[in-house]
């Protein structure tokens, strides 16, 4: 049972537009998201986060809502870039027992 | 500050055999954890450990344990291998336990059982 998902394996977007990477998950009890980012043959980076005290958390091109009632979560980066094309993982953590939750991933490809 | 190495990065191994793989933390990192990465399944959760002792464990057979040593390097051990093993492994380490401590991750050890 996925407790966080990410249903779109694959998106693809137009350089400049912006790209909209979304993540649902189950456990309502989940105190923190984390957005990572990932290029082959190297490991993710980290890329935003955001508390599930608030909806919003916004760093430069990405931002980050939340949407507690709907257990959504978004990932927004404006205006895209050839360089933002990267799986990018969602993941969610319990303060409980300190464990990250990881979504399969979604392939963004940014097209010129 | 170097980076989270890996060694090795690619690994070919046969049914039935067992395989370690190793990671060295960020200079004064004392967290590491461990995840499986397959295709379609993101990452999965192995174990942390968190000075020399393990502080989680995600759902895994027994086949699959660990250990870390004083100075902070971990290794990752895998017996009896099956076909479904084939997978990146990827360690990251963090300066204390806890994900509000920012993970960075190595670059992987690619597995593939034949």
């Amino acid at each position: 049972d996925q407790q966080v998902k990410q249903n779109s394996p694959s998106l693809s977007v137009q350089e400049g537009r912006i790209s909209i990477l979304n993540c649902d998950y189950t456990n309502s009890m989940f105190d923190y998201f984390l957005w990572y980012k990932k290029y082959p043959a190297e490991g993710p980076t980290f890329l935003i986060s955001i508390s599930s005290i608030k909806d919003k958390n916004e760093d430069g091109r990405f931002t980050v809502f939340l949407n507690k009632s709907a257990k959504h979560l978004s990932l927004h980066i404006v205006p895209s870039q050839p360089g933002d094309s990267a799986v990018y993982f969602c993941a969610a953590l319990l303060y409980s027992n300190y464990q990250l939750i990881w979504g399969a991933g979604t392939k963004l490809i940014i097209k010129p | 500050k170097a980076g989270v190495t890996q060694t090795p990065r690619y690994l070919i191994k046969t049914r039935g055999q067992q395989v370690t793989l190793s990671c060295s933390p960020i200079s004064g990192h004392r967290s590491v954890s461990w995840y499986q990465q397959t295709p379609g399944q993101g990452l999965q959760f192995l174990f942390e450990y968190f000075s020399e002792t393990q502080r989680n464990k995600g759902n895994f057979p027994g086949r699959f344990s660990g250990r870390q040593f004083s100075n902070s390097r971990s290794e990752m051990n895998v017996s009896t291998l099956e076909l479904g093993d084939s997978a990146l492994y990827l360690c990251a380490s963090s300066l204390a336990q806890g994900y509000n401590n920012e993970q960075f991750f190595g670059p992987g050890t690619r597995l593939t059982v034949l």
